[in-house]
């Protein structure tokens, strides 16, 4: 299995451009976030779905949208970059969202916008 | 604020020797806390949990202790090998809820030869 996979793995952005970033899942799982990490940093919750056709928001979800249309893919867009958004973005998937922590992290997107 | 943060941002530590690595939070409602490794370039991976009903759990070279008294989490890793470098991360949760995560700013470390 491959676990939690996400596309691209890398993209460099102007400012004002969008793009969307692809997570899948292959372990069934009905839960899904998206997550930044910036130096220095911990994770931070963008957004989060408890199930296919549901979103919820973070702690940090301005400027970023999402979209749960089949229970294994969690898309993430960015409508118009700004340069704040020069991060790296991991998507993560578990089977449940209460008592348990052990979220399954894919290999992470790094996007730059200049 | 509430918060989770690391004592020290960076470890270097012996090849063969043990590893403790600390965490600090400040909220007292906090009932679920995580270890995360994240090797360089990849995602993080989980390693052990426990919750705030326990104080110390076990794991395949590695042990969590949870001092709530002093809301202090530390992760022990013993005989430390070189695939151990990577940096760890705690996490906490309010309400045992996977979604209200909150990481802390992690820990480097560095196993030396």
């Amino acid at each position: 299995n491959a676990g939690v996979t996400q596309t691209p793995k890398f993209r460099v952005l102007k400012t004002g451009q969008s793009m969307t970033l692809l997570c899948a899942q292959d372990m069934n799982h009905e839960y899904m976030y998206w997550y930044r990490q910036d130096p220095g940093m911990g994770l931070r919750l963008i957004h989060y779905s408890v199930g296919e056709g549901t979103t919820a928001k973070g702690e940090v979800p301005d400027g970023y949208n999402v979209s749960r249309l089949k229970k294994q893919n969690f898309l993430l867009g960015l409508e118009s970059a700004a340069p704040s958004q020069t991060s790296v973005y991991f998507c993560a998937s578990s089977a449940s969202g209460g008592n348990t922590g052990e979220l399954f992290f894919g290999e992470g997107s790094r996007l730059t916008v200049l | 604020g509430e918060n989770v943060g690391l004592h020290l941002p960076t470890l270097s530590v012996q090849e063969g020797d043990n590893s403790i690595i600390n965490c600090a939070y400040s909220n007292s409602a906090s009932d679920y806390f995580i270890w995360y490794k994240q090797e360089s370039g990849k995602g993080p991976q989980f390693i052990i949990d426990i919750r705030s009903n326990m104080d110390k759990r076990q794991g395949q070279r590695v042990t969590v202790l949870l001092n709530k008294t002093v809301k202090h989490l530390s992760l022990q890793i013993a005989a430390t090998q070189p695939g151990d470098s990577a940096v760890y991360f705690c996490a906490e949760t309010r309400g045992g809820s996977a979604r209200q995560l909150t990481f802390g700013s992690g820990t480097q470390l560095t196993v030396l030869p």
